[in-house]
Parts: structure tokens; C-alpha cells; sequence
């Protein structure tokens, strides 16, 4: 039972560029939720995706933003790179039908902006 | 501003000891998560509690959610070298589904 994949490990990009980060669910989870995790911080919550439409917005601007498939995978966007977006980009997937605070998460996407 | 605070931020301990992990709040969890993360990896969940008060073991870990369910501990007796890692506590409040975590507790064991 394959679990959270994400891809691409690590990506270096330069400031001012668009980002596309990918991610697929553990089997049979239908909810897809993306953190972005500082050096030494928590996760912080970006958003989450269920039935393809966002559901949930953390304390992120416009810049980012999401889809899901109707597969259950989902991608993540990042416009206009700063500096400080730089970070661990983590995927965690749960289902409805369970409990849809238990996530299942990858092993992230590291992220350098230089 | 919902916050989750864990204490204290860093512990490194000998092997053999025992230690405890604090998870604090000011507002009210519906359930709570505890994870595991080791360098360059997703955080690995570890237990949910659910219910003011309930007790979960896991080997030789403890887990503990408060009466009021605002706070909750986790104790490891007998720490090991593999114990390492950093502690996350997470929870959804009331009304909210999105899962906030806490500031984390870095975990050392030294053999």
C-alpha cells in the first residue's frame, strides 16, 4: 500500500519564479492538505483540497495556490518567489469517511529560493 | 490567535531515562494528534486522542489528553537512542477543521 508520494524532492529556484509542487494520496484518502514548514518551526497549514475545491485557507497570500484531480492528487503553486519561501513543503492526505484530522503526510518537497 | 505551545522546545536526555513533553493551549480541541518527525521526513502520526481525560500507550510511550481538553503530555519511560526526533503536537479546534500544530519539542537520546 503505496503511502503520501510527493515530488520533486528538492527544487532551487530564484526569486521571482513560479513553482509547481506535486503531490498523491495515500490509497483510498480523498482529502489533500499542503503545510509549508520553516527550519526548526511546525507545520504551518496552507490549504486544504476535498472533492477538488478548496475547503480550507490558512494565513497565506494569493500567491499560493492549489488544484486537485479528480485522481485525488494535487499540486501546489507558488508565484513570484520571495526569499523567504524557502522551506519544506509537506502533503498530508486523510478521508471523510474517517477521521479527517488523522493525516498521513510525504516526505516533503525542500524548496530553496535564492 | 490560536496557538499550540509545546515545552520545553529542546530536551537531551541520557538513554534510560524517562522524560515528558507538554502540550499546551488556552482553546479547546475536538481531538489531538501527536507525530514524530526525523530529519528530511513527513511527520509520522503516532496516536490521536479523542476524548477529555483518555490515556494511550504505545510501547513506551504514554499519551495523555487533559480533562478540559486544552492540553495534553506524552511520557517515554526508558528512552533510546531511535527515541530521537522531533515531537509535534496537532490538533483541529471547535468549529475548525484545519489541523494547527504545535512549536515542536527537539528530542535528543544520548546513547
Amino acid at each position: 500500500d503505496a503511502g503520501v508520494t510527493q515530488s520533486p524532492t528538492h527544487l532551487i529556484k530564484t526569486r521571482g519564479q513560479q513553482v509547481t509542487l506535486r503531490c498523491s494520496p495515500k490509497s483510498g484518502h480523498d482529502t489533500v492538505s499542503w503545510y509549508q514548514q520553516a527550519l526548526g518551526q511546525g507545520p504551518q497549514f496552507i490549504f486544504q483540497y476535498y472533492e477538488e475545491e478548496e475547503r480550507q485557507r490558512g494565513n497565506f497570500p494569493d500567491r499560493f495556490s492549489g488544484h486537485q484531480f479528480p485522481n485525488y492528487s494535487s499540486e501546489l503553486n507558488v508565484n513570484a518567489l520571495l526569499l523567504g519561501d524557502s522551506a519544506l513543503y509537506l502533503c498530508a492526505s486523510s478521508t471523510r469517511t474517517g477521521s479527517p484530522y488523522e493525516q498521513y503526510f510525504g516526505p516533503g518537497t525542500r524548496l530553496t529560493v535564492t | 490567535t490560536q496557538l499550540l505551545e509545546q515545552s520545553p522546545q529542546f530536551l537531551s536526555i541520557q538513554e534510560g531515562e524517562n522524560l515528558t513533553v507538554y502540550c499546551n493551549s488556552s482553546s479547546v480541541f475536538s481531538s489531538l494528534q501527536w507525530y514524530r518527525q526525523e530529519p528530511g521526513e513527513g511527520p509520522v502520526l503516532l496516536v490521536t486522542v479523542v476524548t477529555g481525560g483518555e490515556v494511550k500507550k504505545l510501547k513506551r510511550l504514554t499519551f495523555q489528553f487533559g480533562d478540559a481538553r486544552k492540553d495534553s503530555s506524552l511520557h517515554i519511560t526508558a528512552a533510546q537512542p531511535g527515541d530521537t526526533g522531533l515531537y509535534l503536537c496537532a490538533g483541529p479546534y471547535f468549529g475548525n477543521e484545519k489541523l494547527t500544530f504545535g512549536t515542536g519539542t527537539r528530542l535528543t537520546i544520548i546513547p
